[in-house]
Parts: structure tokens; C-alpha cells; sequence
């Protein structure tokens, strides 16, 4: 099938072990921050979000971090699972608008 | 769960003719967006509707592109005429009013080939 991120940065993990996304953020303005996962062929997927008023967030096997002093966000996985493998992508913006960063390959491997 | 509606999943087209897509968001979503995204590529905002408005089509090519939500519920994004460099995903959207309680949900998109 097809994929989405040819040319992506690319991260391997160990099925079991806790995976670490990295995004560094543009706009020191935005208020609204956003992870998706987008599977091969699919849409993006809304996974945890988190508003500038906090630096974490946790959801379900995930959590969110924000550095606001650095522009960085970042999505941590625990546990991570072979239908974890996709493109991650972070998006930064305002209740109104958002943009997406280039993407993160996860690559599970057993 | 409820999801956006997209049709249709493929579309292969020659340059110069023209295509549509048609985009069916969330019951009760007043926001839609239509997105494009190359591949290995974030998606890019082309044209954002609130209810049957307009509200950011600064990133439209309207020399070509044309987007249309007549009655706030579904929508229409338009290529005439197609070029080689549309081929692309073409992405739906959309959210609920209260932003802070309604990320932005996408749909499986168009996969749209020129050639």
C-alpha cells in the first residue's frame, strides 16, 4: 500500500518500550497544541491535545509535553504496540487555525 | 463514533479536466476545513467554512480552486482545470463551535492523481 512520509524522520522502537515524538513549533503565539497519527492511506487521527496554559498532559498510553520557552512539543507513547507504527504529526495554532509540522515516521519492530 | 465523510477515496484524472470532491463532516460541526497534503507532507489549509461562510481562503489558488458549503453542512471543493501538481491527498475537517472541547477531525480524504 501506499505511504504517507517517504521522506520523513524516522524512529524505530522496540514493541514494549516508550517512544519519544519531538516537534519544535513556529509560532510563539499559538495557544492550541495538537497530536495526530495518520496510518498509511488514512487521515490524521486525533490522539491528545493541550492548551498553553498547561506544560502536560496525559491520555491514554500517551502524554504531551510543552515547552513554551523553547517551542517544543513533544508525545510520549508508553508500551508502545505494533498498531502504533504511522505518522505522527504535531500542529500548532488558535481556536481557529491550525498548522502542521512535517511528520514523524514511528516504526514499531517486534 | 461519527466521522467526516469524504468521497471519492481515489480520483485519477487527466491535466486540464475537472475534478470534485465531496466532503459530509460531523452531525452538527459548524467549522469545516478542506486541507491538501502532499505526500511526506504535513497537511496545508486551503479554505476554512463557518457554517455556509467563508471564513480563510488565503491559501486557495482561486484561479482554479473553488470551495462551496451552501447550506453549512456539506461541502464541495472543485479543481478546474486540473494540473499535474494537484495530485495530492485532499483532506476534510471539521470541528464544533467550542474549540477547547472539539479538536478538529478528519476524514480518510481523496486521493487525487493528474496525469
Amino acid at each position: 500500500g501506499e505511504s504517507v512520509g517517504l521522506h520523513l524522520p524516522t524512529l524505530s522502537v522496540q514493541e514494549g518500550d516508550n517512544s519519544i515524538i519531538n516537534c519544535a513549533y513556529s509560532n510563539s503565539a499559538s495557544d492550541y497544541f495538537i497530536w495526530y497519527k495518520q496510518e498509511s492511506g488514512k487521515g490524521p487521527q486525533f490522539i491528545i491535545d493541550i492548551r498553553s496554559n498547561m506544560d502536560k498532559r496525559q491520555g491514554q498510553r500517551v502524554t504531551v509535553l510543552l515547552n513554551k520557552t523553547v517551542k517544543h512539543l513533544s508525545l510520549q507513547i508508553a508500551a508502545t504496540q505494533p498498531g502504533d507504527s504511522a505518522v505522527y504529526f504535531c500542529a500548532w495554532g488558535s481556536a481557529r487555525q491550525l498548522t502542521f509540522g512535517s511528520g514523524t515516521q514511528l516504526t514499531v519492530l517486534p | 463514533e461519527a466521522e467526516v465523510a469524504q468521497s471519492p477515496r481515489y480520483k485519477i484524472t487527466e491535466k486540464s479536466q475537472a475534478v470534485a470532491f465531496w466532503c459530509d463532516p460531523i452531525s452538527g460541526h459548524a467549522t469545516l476545513y478542506w486541507y491538501r497534503q502532499i505526500l511526506g507532507q504535513g497537511p496545508e489549509l486551503l479554505v476554512q467554512f463557518q457554517d455556509e461562510s467563508v471564513v480563510d481562503d488565503s491559501q486557495l489558488p482561486k484561479d482554479r480552486f473553488s470551495a462551496e458549503r451552501l447550506k453549512g453542512v456539506d461541502s464541495t471543493l472543485k479543481i478546474q482545470p486540473a494540473e499535474l501538481g494537484d495530485s495530492a491527498m485532499y483532506l476534510c475537517a471539521s470541528s464544533g463551535r467550542d474549540r477547547a472541547n472539539s479538536p478538529l477531525h478528519f476524514g480518510n480524504g481523496t486521493r487525487l492523481t493528474v496525469t
